[in-house]
């Protein structure tokens, strides 16, 4: 079975650009979180959607910001503009909500904002 | 808000050790999860609590939900080269999402 899917892997852009990371849960998980990790914060929650609708973006840094999840199959996370403290790695995860708590996490993508 | 505490930090060892580490939280939770994270990849679930005091083993890995309910541990006995990584605890409240320790990374030395 195929596990949470992310693009790019890698980005690397310049200040000022716009960046958008897309991911597609597993197939019949009906949960998709945003994570972001960096060395100094360890792993953050961004934001996370159930069955589409967001519940909890608290974790959102800021305005430049902003994460959809248009149907039960894909999720973008998009920065505008991008900042060199954004450079992290972010990861999608998904779980099919059954109160276990337990999430799957894509491999995550690499992003460095010169 | 919630808060977790993971340590140690970093933990170096010989390959055949035992290594320990362990996770409190602020609040009460009814979900203790630890993943492991290799370089490059996303984390993995290693192992799922969900009652205080329940003790779970996944070959040799033991980890422990806290009678308190703010407090986990994960055990790993005889340890391989392969067993180097980060390994996070995460928990949750009910009704919320996990939130996750800093981490603890291992090197095993052979």
């Amino acid at each position: 079975d195929a596990g949470v899917i992310q693009s790019p892997r890698h980005e690397v852009t310049e200040m000022g650009q716009e960046v958008t990371l897309r991911c597609k849960p597993i197939s019949g998980h009906n949960s998709l979180f945003w994570y972001r990790q960096t060395m100094m914060r360890g792993l953050e929650l961004l934001i996370y959607f159930n069955n589409n609708v967001p519940i909890d973006d608290s974790g959102m840094p800021e305005d430049r910001f902003s994460a959809k999840m248009p149907n039960a199959s894909f999720s973008t996370l998009k920065i505008q503009p991008s900042e060199p403290r954004d450079s992290a790695v972010y990861f999608c995860a998904s779980t099919d909500n059954s109160n276990t708590g337990e999430l799957f996490f894509g491999e995550g993508s690499r992003l460095t904002v010169l | 808000g919630q808060q977790l505490n993971q340590s140690p930090q970093s933990m170096f060892i010989q390959e055949g050790e035992d290594v320990s580490m362990n996770c409190t939280s602020s609040s009460i939770f009814n979900t203790w999860l630890w993943y492991k994270q290799d370089p490059g990849e996303g984390p993995v679930l290693l192992i799922a609590l969900y009652k205080a005091g329940e003790l779970t083993s996944n070959g040799r890995l033991t980890a422990q939900f806290g009678i308190t309910r703010k407090d986990s541990f994960l055990n790993i006995s005889a340890s391989i080269p392969s067993d180097v990584g980060i390994y996070f605890c995460a928990g949750r409240e009910a009704g919320t999402a996990l939130i996750f320790g800093k981490g603890t990374t291992l090197s095993v030395s052979s």
